[in-house]
């Protein structure tokens, strides 16, 4: 299993460029979701998906879309990039259950945005 | 709303030194609490999952314990080496964003160093 895979690792956007960060699970997890990382913010919710056709906004949704048309990908797309974008960003996966689920984080992708 | 408190945000300590890092969350009604390591340039790494209904869990030289009551949480780390040197982060689910099923809201952290 390659687990939670995230692509690219690496992107620089001009402001106002859009681009879409990729994430694939090979896991078979119902949940994925999409966090953001700042220094001095921690870890914020920006999407999340609870299974194939089916997302919604976390706490910081504002200038990002998702879709979810297959089980295994949740892709990330900035529809305009801005500074304030730039952030790494982790893709995470979990199994459904209501005993509570370990998380598998990819990697992450670090954007900067001039 | 659920706030998640991580002190202290950064420890030195010698190699070999038993420690413990702390967790504090502000609504006790919680599903569960993890524990994760993040290395410098990568993803978490789950570390621990602790049930609400749980008083402690246990992976090798980690210990983590939970105390829903008093809304708190530690990592016990025995024997330090330098290899735990890391960022360890805890979480608890949010109950506005699918929190049952995996979404979580995160301390900033404690940045970890053990010395040789």
């Amino acid at each position: 299993n390659a687990g939670v895979t995230q692509t690219p690792k690496f992107q620089v956007l001009k402001t106002g460029q859009s681009m879409t960060l990729q994430c694939a699970q090979d896991m078979n997890h119902e949940y994925m979701s999409w966090y953001r990382q700042d220094p001095g913010m921690g870890l914020r919710l920006i999407h999340y998906s609870v299974g194939a056709g089916i997302t919604d906004q976390g706490e910081v949704p504002n200038g990002y879309n998702v879709s979810r048309s297959t089980t295994e990908d949740f892709p990330l797309r900035l529809l305009s990039a801005a500074p304030s974008q730039t952030s790494v960003y982790f893709c995470a996966s979990s199994r459904r259950g209501p005993s509570g689920n370990t998380i598998y984080f990819g990697e992450g992708s670090w954007l900067t945005v001039v | 709303k659920q706030e998640v408190t991580q002190i202290p945000a950064a420890l030195s300590v010698p190699e070999g030194e038993n420690l413990v890092l702390n967790c504090s969350f502000t609504d006790s009604a919680i599903y569960n609490l993890q524990w994760f390591r993040q290395d410098p340039g990568k993803g978490l790494t789950s570390l621990l999952l602790i049930q609400s209904s749980q008083r402690e869990q246990t992976s090798g030289r980690l210990n983590a314990s939970l105390d829903k009551s008093s809304g708190r949480s530690t990592l016990y780390i025995a024997a330090s080496q330098p290899g735990d040197s890391a960022t360890y982060l805890c979480a608890v689910p949010q109950k506005n964003y699918g929190g049952s099923q995996g979404n979580l809201i995160f301390g900033k952290g404690t940045k970890l160093s053990v010395k040789p």
